[in-house]
């Protein structure tokens, strides 16, 4: 099965700042990777498909990029709204592999 | 409005069976690959399962493979998830996930685009 590894586990962050979090591949998965965004009690929602594409409706705050095995999610201005943990999830092949989370906390 | 809601969660003693189920609406579940995803309360999520389209191709994790079994009625715009030989480890919220398929230039991605509020399973005696 392909390792999804996450950094940073957690971070603190004020409103404002930016943050960025890494998600790296125990092997090439091209662009086949998805990031959610998963707050207390909910589902998780997704953000980012193809690694890049940004899904309908989500704030263009949010941005995705990599390839290959290491890839990032980008907050370019921190809100309120956005503290929550994040996961990565590869949608290469079977079984899918979530990254173990990144907990965006308020400084 | 597009949603999934599942049921059939509850306590069951270790060695038991429960079946899942996943009601889908506002839109034609035939037309979609479903999947279970399980989080552990205060864990990540964790991949369980796969369907395609017309309940003929399925995956699952090693960890249930044998034991669970993935379903679906098209007619009734339902996905089921049957369980058995249950173990504490199976503790968890189940979520059921609609599969997309993105075009981005001539490639497709999926991803898991609509989510269920998840149905709680205990296993515990």
């Amino acid at each position: 099965a392909i390792q999804m590894t996450q950094s940073p586990s957690s971070l603190s962050a004020s409103v404002g700042d930016r943050v960025t979090i890494t998600c790296r591949a125990s092997q090439a998965i091209r662009s086949d990777l998805g990031w959610y965004q998963q707050k207390p009690g909910e589902a998780p929602k997704l953000l980012i498909y193809a690694a890049s594409s940004l899904y309908s409706e989500v704030p263009s705050r949010f941005s995705g990029s990599g390839s290959g095995t290491d890839f990032t999610l980008t907050i370019s201005s921190l809100q309120p709204e956005d503290f929550a943990t994040y996961y990565c999830l590869q949608d290469y092949n079977y079984p899918r592999t979530f990254g173990q989370g990144t907990k965006v906390e308020i400084k | 409005e597009v949603q999934l809601v599942e049921s059939g969660g509850g306590l069951v003693q270790p060695g038991g069976s429960r079946r899942l189920s996943c009601a889908a609406s506002g839109f034609t579940l035939s037309g979609f690959w479903m999947h279970w995803v399980r989080q552990v309360p205060g864990k990540g999520p964790v991949w369980v399962s796969h369907i395609n389209s017309d309940g003929t191709t399925t995956q699952y994790a090693d960890s249930v493979k044998g034991r669970f079994t993935i379903s679906r009625d098209n007619a009734k715009n339902t996905l089921y998830l049957q369980m058995n030989s249950l173990r504490a480890e199976d503790t968890a919220v189940y979520y059921c996930t609609r599969d997309l398929d993105f075009v981005v230039g001539t490639a497709h991605f999926d991803a898991f685009d609509i989510w269920g509020q998840g149905t709680m399973v205990t296993v515990s005696s």
